[in-house]
C-alpha cells in the first residue's frame, strides 16, 4: 500500500487567482473524495469521483471543480478564490462503497489566501 | 440534512485513565453507519473505530471502544487506559448507507489531551 498523497503542502495564494491542489490515491482505490477543513472545524465535503466522473456533491460553489484520471490521481482546482477559501483541503480515497470498505486520507493541503 | 454534534471542544485526562468523548447525530434514516476518526498534529485522518446502524452489539477496536444508543442518536467513544499517542483532535463522522451516498458529515472535533 502506497496510501494517499497530496501536494503541495502548503500554499499561498492571493484573492481571485486559480489554484490547483492533486491527490494520489491509495493503489487500488476508484474513487477519490475532497473535503474542506476550516480552521476549528471539521471537514465539509466537497465533492466525489468514481471512474473519471463526478458523482456526488456537497454544498460547494461552480468555482470548485475536479478531475480524476485514468490512473486514479486527482486534482482538486479553485477558481476566483476568496478569503473564506483558506483552508486545509483533504483528499480520502476508497473503493466505491467506502463506508464498508475504508476511507484512506491524505495529509491535507493548507491553503491560505491573502 | 444530517448532522453530527460534538459538545465537548476539549478533553483532558490522565494518562492510563478512561476518558469518553460524546457525539449525538440527527437523521430520519433507519440505515447508516457512524466513525471515530482522529486527527494528529499530521492533518491525516486515521479511523479509530466503525459502527453499523443495524448492529446492535457495540464495536470494540482494542483500547477503543463505542456506546452505540440509536433510538437516543448518540455515538460515544471511550479511550482505555490513555497513551500520550492518543492525544489528537477526535471527529464523530456519519453515512447514510446505500447507493447514491457519498458524503461523509463530520462534527465539529473534540481536543483530547493526554497529561503524563
Amino acid at each position: 500500500e502506497t496510501g494517499v498523497t497530496q501536494s503541495p503542502t502548503h500554499l499561498i495564494k492571493t484573492r481571485g487567482q486559480q489554484v490547483t491542489l492533486r491527490c494520489s490515491s491509495q493503489s487500488g482505490h476508484n474513487t477519490v473524495s475532497w473535503y474542506q477543513q476550516a480552521l476549528g472545524q471539521g471537514p465539509q465535503f466537497i465533492f466525489q469521483y468514481y471512474r473519471e466522473e463526478e458523482n456526488g456533491r456537497g454544498n460547494f460553489p461552480p468555482r470548485f471543480s475536479g478531475l480524476q484520471f485514468p490512473n486514479y490521481s486527482s486534482e482538486l482546482n479553485v477558481n476566483a478564490l476568496e478569503l473564506d477559501d483558506s483552508a486545509l483541503y483533504l483528499c480520502a480515497s476508497s473503493l466505491l462503497r467506502g463506508d464498508l470498505y475504508g476511507y484512506t486520507f491524505g495529509s491535507g493541503t493548507r491553503l491560505t489566501v491573502v | 440534512a444530517q448532522t453530527v454534534t460534538q459538545s465537548q471542544p476539549e478533553m483532558s485526562v490522565q494518562e492510563a485513565e478512561t476518558v469518553t468523548l460524546s457525539c449525538t447525530y440527527d437523521t430520519s434514516e433507519s440505515d447508516y453507519y457512524l466513525f471515530w476518526y482522529k486527527q494528529p498534529p499530521s492533518r491525516q485522518m486515521i479511523l479509530v473505530i466503525r459502527q453499523e446502524a443495524y448492529k446492535q452489539q457495540n464495536a470494540t477496536e482494542n483500547r477503543f471502544s463505542v456506546n452505540f444508543q440509536k433510538a437516543a442518536k448518540s455515538f460515544s467513544l471511550k479511550i482505555s487506559d490513555s497513551q500520550l499517542g492518543d492525544a489528537a483532535m477526535y471527529f464523530c463522522a456519519y453515512k447514510r448507507s446505500g447507493a447514491g451516498s457519498y458524503q461523509l458529515t463530520f462534527g465539529k472535533g473534540t481536543k483530547l489531551s493526554v497529561i503524563p
